[in-house]
């Protein structure tokens, strides 16, 4: 079946505009991470949820940062008054609850602050 | 703090060498490891897992972990320019819930 969605692809936001990035995971995958990558760095996570449940947030990073998956499939990341810093490609990841490390990752979404 | 450290190269081997790719973790409470590969602008690609001691193969790919070094590499045999891409190194450190920490990256480049 189709992999993990992301969109949009690209994003760019003037400093202090919230954004919005939207997460479909695999169909039938109960585990949804998120993730931000700098540029030359590895992924950091970021938030987990198990179907509805955000079971971690804590590597979000200031409470700016926000995500919710109400009904258990797509995810949604918002950013509230975007900062500079915040420019990173932000990675959605999905995986099956009894296989909960091996997460297949979408496309990302790079975020761009001005 | 939890760490997970490669060297980020490039490490540069011609076609058909082996590539070896390592990995140190900081916490000895660590169960579960992972490779992915990563093309330039692309997302990550698992393509390997190992959560106990030993040598796991699967085609031209083996990883290596060993614990009590707190160590774990990632071997390419017969490499091809295709394999050119940064490789991660993930580790879970357990009781968080699926938080993989993820290391920079070694960017593999295999020449013709």
């Amino acid at each position: 079946g189709a992999g993990v969605s992301q969109s949009p692809r690209y994003k760019v936001a003037k400093r202090g505009q919230d954004v919005a990035l939207r997460c479909d995971p695999i169909s039938g995958h109960v585990s949804l991470f998120w993730y931000q990558q700098a540029l030359g760095q590895g992924p950091e996570f970021l938030t987990y949820f198990q179907n509805e449940a955000q079971l971690d947030k804590s590597g979000l990073p200031s409470d700016r940062f926000f995500a919710e998956r109400p009904e258990g499939s797509v995810s949604t990341l918002k950013i509230q008054r975007t900062q500079q810093e915040d420019s990173a490609v932000y990675l959605c990841a999905s995986s099956l609850e009894d296989r909960l490390y091996e997460q297949f990752f979408g496309p990302g979404t790079r975020l761009t602050v001005l | 703090q939890k760490e997970v450290e490669q060297n980020s190269g490039p490490l540069s081997v011609p076609e058909g060498a082996i590539a070896s790719l390592n990995c140190t973790y900081s916490d000895r409470v660590s169960q579960s490891f992972f490779w992915y590969r990563q093309y330039s602008g692309k997302s990550p690609e698992l393509i390997m897992s190992i959560y106990s001691n030993g040598d796991k193969e699967d085609g031209r790919f083996t990883a290596q972990l060993n614990k009590a070094s707190q160590y774990v590499s990632l071997l390419i045999r017969d490499s091809q320019p295709s394999d050119s891409a940064t490789y991660l190194c993930a580790v879970n450190y357990g009781g968080s819930q699926g938080n993989l920490i993820f290391g920079k990256g070694t960017k593999l480049s295999v020449k013709p």
